[in-house]
């Protein structure tokens, strides 16, 4: 159990364009979803945490209007990379907490390539 | 202000010989700590949190409150031990639930 997914594992997109990924929880509910960026050979970065119904909490330094991210019910977050650029280019992680006992499970990944 | 510190990226063993995988923390109150693992092309995974005091894999990591360290260590390092290893803390779970803080993590190699 405690199964959780990304879609899309990879993406190329344009600079400029938007790009949308999605996390879901697929054999629990989770309380909280987490965002993570993780550069090549460095460790993840807490981007943000949601709360399903409710405002992300963005770390700091995270433009909150580029990541755009919706916790819509207990086992989808979306995150929303708008006008993307090439520095954008990442792998992107989430994570969600079983509530129960605050352990997270992670995602495997999504690789994001603007050109 | 909370920081996780793995002084070492890189840390190479051969079978069988002891490994300890150092991380070192500061936090002003009571965190709880992790380590996870992240074997190659996998997702990372939890391997063991202070607070559960149990043994995973071979692998136990006890919390040093006055060092502020909570090394990992396993007695005789095998081969599918190989993968990146991450320390992370989080505050105590009652006041902001699990938001995770990661060392930078340590690359473990062990060699036939």
């Amino acid at each position: 159990g405690a199964v959780v997914s990304q879609h899309p594992s990879w993406v190329i997109c344009k600079s400029g364009t938007s790009v949308k990924i999605e996390c879901r929880s697929l054999d629990f509910q989770a309380t909280t979803m987490f965002w993570y960026r993780q550069f090549p050979k460095q460790s993840l970065m807490l981007m943000a945490t949601s709360n399903e119904g409710s405002k992300a909490t963005y770390e700091q330094g995270v433009e909150k209007d580029k990541f755009l991210i919706n916790h819509a019910s207990l086992t989808l977050s979306t995150l929303t990379v708008t006008s993307a650029h090439p520095e954008d280019s990442s792998f992107y992680i989430c994570s969600c907490d079983r509530s129960y006992n605050y352990e997270q499970y992670f995602g495997p990944g999504t690789r994001l390539t603007v050109t | 202000a909370q920081r996780v510190t793995q002084p070492e990226k890189l840390l190479s063993v051969f079978k069988g010989a002891p490994v300890e995988l150092k991380c070192n923390y500061s936090y002003s109150g009571s965190p709880e700590l992790f380590w996870y693992v992240q074997y190659s092309r996998q997702r990372l995974q939890l391997l063991l949190r202070h607070i559960s005091r149990e043994s995973i894999k071979g692998f136990t990591a006890d919390l040093n409150k006055g060092e502020t360290s909570f090394h990992l260590k396993k007695p005789f390092a095998q081969e599918e031990d190989s993968a990146m290893y991450y320390c992370a803390l989080s505050p105590p779970r009652e006041t902001s639930g699990s938001r995770l803080t990661f060392g930078e993590g340590t690359q473990l190699t062990v060699n036939p």
